[in-house]
């Protein structure tokens, strides 16, 4: 099977600017979860998406949201952002909801926001 | 959601076994204990899971006591490539994944 894939690699923005980060998951998994790593906070849990819906969401501003298509691939979509926005963002998918299911990671997408 | 305590980093030498413990004093019922594995500039990977007592897989073993207020996660005969951080998640069905700082483990030659 082919794995988590997550498009663009590489993304630079300027302040201001909106951005839009597309993964798509293992064939067959429903769920859908993002990250984001910083060197200084970690890996954050963003949200996870189950069948179109929103199941859970971390401690983000509105300015991070998300959406999931009815072929399980999903998009996050950051508005007006900020410097502290650079990160690498990773997609994870499942066949299901919750920490007792195997996560698969893609390669994520390393933004840079200048 | 169980909150974890795990070493920030410990170092090894090639061809010894790695322990890290990872504790959760307020693990519930429900909750499964995962560890991942997190190389740089990629996503976490899929080491092991279990519920009690001890699970055994190709790469590694995790062990947990009775009272699952603790796991050790044991990897036999490190090379440099094992050279990584080791994360522990507690969590039970429904729950999001909570990662924490991990264990930066070292292996030297």
């Amino acid at each position: 099977k082919a794995g988590v894939t997550q498009t663009p690699r590489y993304l630079i923005k300027t302040r201001g600017q909106q951005v839009t980060l597309s993964c798509s998951p293992i064939s067959g998994h429903r769920s859908v979860s993002w990250y984001q790593q910083t060197p200084g906070q970690g890996l954050q849990f963003l949200f996870e998406y189950f069948s179109e819906t929103q199941r859970n969401k971390g401690n983000f501003p509105g300015r991070f949201s998300g959406r999931q298509f009815s072929n399980s691939r999903s998009e996050m979509n950051v508005s007006t952002l900020e410097l502290g926005d650079s990160a690498l963002y990773l997609c994870a998918s499942s066949l299901a909801s919750g920490v007792q299911e195997t996560q698969y990671f893609g390669p994520g997408t390393r933004l840079l926001v200048l | 959601l169980a909150k974890t305590t795990q070493p920030i980093s410990m170092d090894s030498y090639e061809g010894q076994e790695v322990n890290i413990t990872c504790s959760h004093n307020n693990i519930a019922t429900n909750d499964y204990i995962t560890w991942y594995q997190q190389f740089p500039s990629q996503g976490p990977r899929f080491i092991i899971q279990g519920y009690k007592t001890k699970v055994t897989n190709e790469v590694a073993s995790l062990f947990i006591p009775a009272d699952r207020k603790s796991s050790t996660l044991s990897l036999p005969r490190v090379s440099l490539s094992d050279t990584a951080v080791y994360y522990c998640l507690v969590g039970a069905k429904g729950q999001n994944f909570v990662f924490g700082p991990g264990t930066r483990l070292s292996v030297l030659p």
